[in-house]
């Protein structure tokens, strides 16, 4: 069974604090994918990356970077955070297309900035 | 742009009735579709997929339907339980990543 683990389920930061969010897969996949989920707005891609050290921009990048220095972690990094990146975090990953395109999700961290 | 759009934001219905959710796109290049579940606090899981070159898929309760020259998609459950209630996300893929789109979700309520 694919698990994806996400370091924390609630946080709470202050405004311009510099955020960590851990996500660890133990499927030995290659793609890891950061999300962010907003009533109305369904799930919007942040990054991704498809090997270590590799790194894609998603559609909201603007405020966020990542990091991949492991293939079974991949770290989403707030360098200072607003009010407006109050949201649901969800990491994904999956295998290379080849053997299928299902995304596995780990439960999600519910970041508050005050 | 939307590439993907799921135009209810919400359905309910009645215990043991079908539920149809549907889902339109705009990318003909489109391979893949792929329907999930979310529950609150959780993460979304994977429901049942279905490969552009088909048009129905079948699991268990849950099949899709795809109609491509339509550019549209849905999810039928038969019968619907209350452990259905969730948001449902339609999402879909090309073969020339492994990135997915989603739409934006519908809530799906099962009356009892």
């Amino acid at each position: 069974d694919v698990k994806v683990t996400q370091s924390s389920r609630y946080l709470v930061k202050r405004t311009g604090e510099k955020v960590f969010l851990e996500c660890v897969q133990d499927m030995d996949h290659e793609n890891m994918f950061w999300y962010r989920q907003d009533p109305g707005l369904g799930l919007r891609l942040i990054y991704f990356s498809y090997d270590v050290k590799m790194k894609e921009k998603g559609d909201i990048p603007e405020g966020y970077s990542v990091s991949r220095e492991k293939k079974e972690r991949f770290s989403l990094i707030l360098e200072s955070a607003s009010t407006n990146q109050t949201s649901m975090y969800l990491c994904a990953s999956s295998d290379t297309g080849t053997s299928g395109y299902e995304q596995y999700f780990g439960p999600g961290t519910r970041l508050t900035v005050t | 742009d939307q590439q993907v759009k799921q135009n209810s934001p919400s359905l309910s219905v009645q215990e043991g009735r079908i539920s149809i959710l549907n889902c339109d796109y705009t990318n003909s290049m489109f391979d893949y579709f792929l329907w999930y579940k979310k529950y609150p606090a959780e993460g979304p899981t994977f429901l049942i997929s279905i490969s552009s070159i088909k048009d129905k898929n079948e699991d268990g309760r849950f099949t899709v339907f795809l109609n491509k020259s339509a550019k549209h998609l849905s999810l039928h459950i038969v019968p619907s339980q209350p452990g259905d209630s969730a948001v449902y996300f339609c999402a879909a893929g090309t073969n020339r990543d492994d990135k997915i789109i989603f739409g934006k979700g519908t809530r799906l309520h099962i009356l009892p």
